[in-house]
């Protein structure tokens, strides 16, 4: 059973750029499937972040395109979230999971990132 | 894209059988067979309950089943349990090859 692990530092700079990596074991991130990005505020819903697949694809959610950026390294079996120009408003605890068709069946437990100076 | 709507409370008592519901759009819920449902327990992870509109994954109690109508997505938990008492949020994919999720509705087991 895939296993992922969100890693990266917990607090960022206002105006600076948030970067995360995504760890996977158990499985080889060149499999069949979509790794994805979904972040969630304090106190609130998911969003979705964007995904990418192992041949370099990438999709990203439209409100965050212009800032986000997903890559991953296959020598080291993980994939990574680099979000540029943060503010407050990206404080959140961001998952990685992978998906498989419609479902995103494995999750990350969630890293912290708070934004402040 | 607009996040799916969800209500924000439900409640429901043990044992009793409770819906809940996620509106879309023709562009996501209605358009395609991508709804999935997922729990969430404070302070963990969301994890998979349902995907497809209606099936489980490995391990997932068969008291959780799904549907679909038009531009709503609906779950069903029958034989409500404490463990039930969670967030719950639905997701879709859409139109712009984007997924998209629900506000999350809080399930509370009186």
């Amino acid at each position: 059973q895939v296993q992922l692990q969100e890693s990266g530092p917990g607090l960022v700079k206002p105006s600076e750029t948030l970067s995360l990596t995504c760890a996977v074991s158990g499985g080889s991130i060149s499999s069949d499937s979509w790794w994805n990005w979904v972040r969630q505020p304090p106190g609130k819903g998911l969003e979705w972040i964007g995904e990418l697949y192992h041949s370099g694809s990438t999709i990203y959610n439209p409100s965050l395109k212009s800032r986000v950026t997903l890559s991953l390294d296959k020598s080291k079996n993980q994939f990574s979230l680099r979000l540029s120009s943060v503010t407050a408003a990206d404080a959140a605890v961001y998952y990685c999971a992978t998906r498989e068709r419609g479902r995103m069946d494995v999750w990350g437990q969630g890293t912290t990132v708070t934004v402040s100076s | 894209q607009s996040a799916l709507t969800q209500p924000a409370s439900v409640s429901g008592s043990p044992g009793q059988s409770i819906t809940l519901s996620c509106t879309g759009t023709s562009s996501d819920i209605g358009g395609y067979h991508y709804v999935s449902w997922y729990r969430q327990h404070p302070g963990k992870a969301p994890k998979l309950m349902l995907y497809g509109i209606g099936d489980r994954p490995s391990g997932v109690s068969d008291r959780f089943s799904g549907s679909k109508s038009g531009n709503t997505a609906s779950l069903t938990i029958s034989g409500l349990q404490a463990e039930d008492e969670a967030d719950y949020y639905c997701s879709s994919y859409t139109s712009g090859s984007i997924w998209v999720f629900g506000g999350g509705t809080k399930l509370t087991v009186l």
